[in-house]
């Protein structure tokens, strides 16, 4: 089935600053989100995104179908931006999730 | 529904003990997904349904596990004989149709097995 990689697994940040996670995907893919898992534990939806460019806010994301990636850029972080960002794409009917990027936004 | 919505929130069972735990879906969605995601771990697929129809059991963890669909609507993941290595949170999402829309996810029922 296909393997989905998230980097870098953990990223401490200082308030203010701008970072970049990555998504890979072993095989080609019907669609692709990006969820943010907030400390209780609820899945919010952040992007669909199949392919191309989408940005909400401070937040955007970039996948590049044909490469087999996605970028989710997170500019002016907040500490309420702290949790863990997941991608998941989807072939065959399911949908596979990466192990996440845990993200630390200090104060 | 506005939302996905999970039964219980919270569930604490001993050891042994059978569990279900429900998910109601958004209105009109006909593909519907289990996860499991374990303390500090990511998403394991266990199963989804398109309308009552369950194509992929093959991430059911164990023959213990069962899961059904009624009416393209309410789901039930029934555990048997809970271990406490069966202790995890248990989300639901559901989408317009299958693989190739948006998914929305429940807030999950967090399973503990003493």
């Amino acid at each position: 089935g296909i393997q989905v990689e998230q980097s870098p697994p953990d990223l401490i940040l200082q308030e203010g600053a701008n970072s970049t996670l990555r998504c890979n995907f072993s095989d080609s893919v019907n669609n692709l989100q990006w969820f943010h898992q907030n400390p209780w534990g609820q899945l919010i939806n952040l992007f669909y995104i199949p392919s191309g460019t989408k940005q909400n806010g401070r937040l955007s994301a970039t996948t590049v179908a044909t490469e087999r990636y996605s970028l989710l850029y997170i500019s002016s972080s907040q500490t309420t931006d702290s949790g863990v960002y997941f991608c998941a794409a989807t072939r065959d009917d399911k949908i596979i999730f990466g192990k996440g990027t845990r993200l630390h936004i200090l104060p | 529904g506005a939302g996905v919505s999970q039964s219980p929130s919270n569930k604490v069972t001993e050891k042994g003990k059978d569990v279900e735990l429900r998910c109601d879906p958004i209105s009109g969605h006909t593909a519907l997904y289990w996860y499991r995601q374990s303390l500090g771990q990511g998403l394991e697929f266990l199963i989804y349904f398109q309308g009552n129809s369950a194509p992929d059991k093959s991430g059911l963890p164990s023959d213990r596990f069962s899961a059904e669909r009624t009416g393209g609507s309410v789901s039930t993941l029934t555990i048997q004989r809970t271990q406490q290595e069966d202790s995890a949170v248990y989300l639901c999402a559901s989408s317009f149709v299958q693989g190739g829309t948006e998914a929305f996810f429940g807030q999950g029922t967090r399973l503990t097995v003493v």
